[in-house]
């Protein structure tokens, strides 16, 4: 069966420092992967999703990066984080066409 | 984009008690698909259902995809079925891109 898993589970981070979120899928090939924010006040933002390794898109302009590095794992980068940069941070996959399914969720807190 | 909107935003609700959560969307879609944010984060598929009327124990979901509404019903409601509700659209594509509404949180008080 197919498991997604994401890391680190919790961080606090200082303004001005990098930041490295992993996540892996196991199970399936060539999945689709996405990275989600959910900040206060509840609302899922679409931060990137890749079709493929090497191809990722962005949905919002902001202070992150996104990698695809293998077909598997998908790293979500950031050189500075910002306070804005707080929130809660959801990886996801998806076959074509199908449901959607997420990980664990990663606590982001800059201070 | 396509615009999805649920209501009530908040429910408080007493065990044993039924609610229905509501989707509404802007667009037509391919697929819809309800999940449950736990108090933990977590996000939990409950249904995949672009149209048509799905049972699973408790819960049950219809879409009315001509209609461009979706219902959830919880039905003798218990106090672990508090969290936050969300109802996410796809229009089609090969991306995927799921596009969510703000959700509905729900309160089940012992």
């Amino acid at each position: 069966s197919q498991t997604i898993h994401q890391w680190p589970a919790t961080l606090v981070q200082p303004v001005g420092s990098p930041l490295s979120l992993e996540c892996t899928v196991e199970g399936t090939s060539n999945p689709n992967l996405y990275w989600y924010r959910q900040a206060a006040g509840r609302g899922l933002q679409l931060l990137f999703y890749s079709v493929g390794i090497g191809q990722i898109s962005s949905e919002v302009p902001q202070n992150l990066s996104a990698s695809r590095p293998q077909d598997r794992q998908f790293i979500l980068s950031s050189k500075k984080l910002l306070l804005s940069d707080s929130g809660f941070y959801l990886c996801a996959w998806s076959p074509l066409g199908n449901t959607i399914y997420f990980g664990e969720g990663s606590w982001l807190t800059v201070v | 984009g396509i615009q999805v909107e649920q209501s009530p935003p908040d429910l408080i609700l007493q065990e044993g008690a039924n609610s229905t959560l509501r989707c509404n969307f802007s667009d037509s879609v391919n697929n819809l698909q309800w999940f449950h944010q736990n108090p933990w984060g977590q996000l939990i598929n409950l249904f995949y259902i672009p149209s048509g009327t799905k049972q699973n124990g408790r819960l049950s979901a219809t879409t009315v995809a001509t209609e461009r509404y979706s219902l959830l019903y919880i039905s003798s409601s218990q106090t672990t079925d508090s969290g936050v509700y969300f109802c996410a659209v796809h229009r089609g594509g090969s991306n995927y891109k799921l596009t969510f509404g703000k959700g509905t949180l729900l309160t089940v008080n012992p």
